[in-house]
């Protein structure tokens, strides 16, 4: 059982650049997120999936695009990249019910130069 | 919209004293309530949460927290700290209108001194 793992840990883009985080758990979670940190702040959500099929977006979405087309994989696509698209992200899930408690996967490091 | 003040940016405090970290949020209904840790460069662990039930909840690595209604408060407490404690703490809630998704605060720094 990995729980959520995403990939690449690393990545450096050149602006206008674009590239997919992938995210993946195995834990059949319906709910899955995408949040990014920036220094000094709190995590922010970009997207969310309510299930296969189901997205919508949260706090900070413009920029990024989601797809959820299984139960497993939640990737975020980020188009045109940025300098204000530095960030850390991470990808989260949960099951619903109960306390919605979410477990977080290790983060990908994203610079835009 | 829900929202999460934690009004220490930094706090430091000597191995052995007791800590206090201060979360207060602003929810209409009752909120899912959490405290996570992160170490540097590391991603985030879950300390504790809360949704109904005892207000006291006891959380890993000899934490607790204290649900009140009244103060909007859900504040972090240890009784002795240990250096290994020292991390970013983030206090979140989380809305059942937005499937549930995490609302942070923007964290407290915890410093620990010999």
């Amino acid at each position: 059982n990995a729980g959520v793992t995403q990939t690449p840990k690393f990545r450096i883009l050149k602006i206008g650049q674009s590239m997919t985080l992938q995210c993946a758990q195995d834990m059949n979670h319906n709910y899955m997120y995408w949040y990014r940190q920036d220094p000094g702040m709190g995590l922010k959500l970009i997207y969310y999936s309510v299930g296969a099929g189901i997205t919508d977006k949260g706090e900070v979405p413009n920029g990024y695009n989601v797809s959820r087309s299984t139960t497993e994989d939640f990737p975020l696509r980020l188009e045109l990249a940025a300098p204000s698209q530095t960030s850390v992200y991470f990808c989260a899930s949960s099951l619903p019910g109960g306390t919605h408690e979410q477990y977080f996967g290790p983060g990908t490091r994203l610079t835009v130069t | 919209a829900q929202s999460v003040t934690q009004p220490d940016i930094h706090i430091t405090v000597s191995e052995g004293a007791s800590l206090e970290l201060r979360c207060n949020y602003s929810y209409g209904a009752t909120p899912y309530l959490f405290w996570y840790v992160q170490s540097p460069g590391q991603g985030l662990q879950l300390l504790l949460k809360y949704f109904s039930g005892d207000t006291l909840v006891q959380g890993i690595k000899g934490f607790e927290a204290e649900f009140k209604r009244s103060q909007s408060s859900f504040n972090l407490r240890k009784p002795s700290v240990h250096w290994s404690d020292a991390a970013e703490y983030f206090c979140a809630v989380g809305a059942a209108d937005s499937g549930y998704a995490l609302n942070f605060g923007k964290g407290t720094s915890l410093l620990v001194t010999p």
